[in-house]
């Protein structure tokens, strides 16, 4: 069964870091491109960050771009996004997901997601 | 930077269709794919580049896009299908992923 677990969230305050992990299974982790995306309460969905097979390419959302770093290690199957500078306005559920390709497309497993709060 | 607009809203009637579409400048020569998020649930896929299917999700469920619209497509609606959809595409041109804003679909 293909699945992205999440983990890492939770309570940090203004400026502070946090680094979240996805821990994937079911499939050959190092055939498809990864992403991070979030949702904030009650508001849709919004793209974080990305990164390729081979972390060949990474790219940013502006809104995090500067902050944010994605990473991912095919050896072990995980994929992290080390937050940095952190604001309240990143509070948001945080969702890893698998692309249907290599490079980019569109995403095709999500897992469960975790909560970042940011509040003093 | 590339937008795509969904309307807020739409309410159907059990088993009658729900049209639920995603505009955007030249959309039809982008891929698009639709994604369903059930209250509390993390979102699923329901269609692939344009009108692809995944496996599980019922026939019911078709996309098509052309021009400046995508459309989901949604017959027979369920009380069950009572969820936001999501349309996205991958902007190569700012090489992002972009997403719709949204649609609340009820069911009556």
């Amino acid at each position: 069964e293909v699945q992205l677990v999440e983990s890492g969230g939770g309570l940090v305050q203004p400026d502070r870091s946090l680094r979240l992990s996805c821990a994937a299974s079911g499939f050959t982790f190092d055939d498809y491109a990864m992403h991070w995306v979030r949702q904030a309460p009650g508001k849709g969905l919004e793209w974080v960050s990305g990164i390729t097979w081979n972390s060949g390419d990474i790219i940013y959302a502006d809104s995090v771009k500067g902050r944010f770093s994605v990473s991912r290690d095919n050896a072990k199957n995980f994929l992290y996004l080390q937050m940095n500078s952190l604001r309240a306005e990143d509070t948001a559920f945080y969702y890893c997901a698998k692309d249907r390709e290599l490079v980019f497309a569109g995403l095709d497993v999500w897992g469960q997601g975790t909560t970042v709060i940011v509040s003093s | 930077s590339y937008v795509l607009t969904q309307s807020p809203s739409v309410s159907v009637a059990p088993g009658k269709t729900a049209r639920i579409t995603c505009g955007g400048n030249n959309i039809g020569s982008k891929s698009v794919h639709w994604y369903q998020q059930r209250p509390g649930q993390a979102p699923v896929v329901v269609i692939y580049y344009d009108s692809d299917r995944p496996s599980g999700i019922p026939e019911r469920f078709s996309g098509s896009n052309s021009g400046n619209m995508a459309t989901l497509t949604i017959s027979r609606v369920e009380a069950g299908d009572e969820a936001d959809y999501y349309c996205q595409v991958w902007d190569s041109s700012r090489a992002r992923l972009v997403f719709g804003g949204g649609t609340k679909m009820t069911v009556l």
